[in-house]
């Protein structure tokens, strides 16, 4: 399988700190995005950052790719409350076509 | 835009029963797929298309059908519910984006429907 693996599983910090989460995959991409999940809803695109890439700002988030480690990692910088949510990283599914490989995820609490 | 949306939001089936959970999305985008989400896991693929007429399955397609009918529609039936098949589904929609950089696919999700079978 291909299938991402986010770590750590579980991430708690106070708020205004940085938030570091890893993403490692097993083979080739084209692109990797990471998503967030608010407790209960679905999930939501933050960014994605292509194969010939190495890093990607939006805001807050800072998104570095090393494709000779198969690795991502997501920077959250001055986190906040609001913040708190699981965060998935998603490799291109090369056998299913326009799909996507989702790892298990991160689980970012943010204390105020 | 509405986006996609999902149709029940929570359900629960006796063992044996069949239902199909809706998706529908208004953004004309031309490919769909369903995944589960099971707790501590990532999501899983069951069913995709790339287009109306055209299905194919994913990752976890046992139990599971889909129709393609419309571009706006992509219910997902459950033949004969079974207790592992308690999950959360999420209904995504996708298209093809273009940038000087290259195309990638950008995927939207549906709000997910919590579905426990007893």
């Amino acid at each position: 399988s291909q299938q991402g693996e986010e770590d750590p599983q579980a991430l708690s910090i106070q708020e205004g700190e940085n938030a570091t989460m890893n993403c490692s995959y097993k083979t080739s991409i084209n692109n990797l995005q990471w998503y967030r999940q608010n407790s209960g809803r679905g999930l939501v695109h933050l960014i994605l950052i292509r194969s010939n890439e190495r890093e990607k700002h939006s805001g807050r988030l800072r998104v570095t790719l090393d494709t000779s480690k198969k690795s991502s990692s997501l920077l959250i910088t001055a986190s906040r409350a609001a913040d708190t949510a699981s965060y998935f990283c998603a490799t291109d599914a090369r056998d299913y076509g326009q799909n996507f490989v989702f790892g298990p995820g991160t689980r970012l609490s943010v204390l105020p | 835009n509405a986006g996609v949306t999902q149709t029940p939001k929570f359900q629960v089936l006796k063992t044996g029963q069949s239902m199909t959970l809706q998706c529908a999305q208004d953004m004309n985008h031309e490919y769909m797929s369903w995944y589960r989400q099971d707790p501590g896991m990532g999501l899983r693929l069951i069913h995709y298309s790339v287009g109306a007429g055209i299905t194919d399955q994913g990752e976890v397609p046992n139990g599971y059908n889909v129709s393609r009918s419309t571009t706006e529609d992509f219910p997902l039936r459950l033949l004969s519910a079974a207790p592992s098949q308690t999950s959360v589904y999420f209904c995504a929609s996708s298209t093809l984006r273009t940038s000087g950089r290259g195309a990638a696919y950008e995927q939207y999700f549906g709000p997910g429907t919590r579905l426990t079978v007893t």
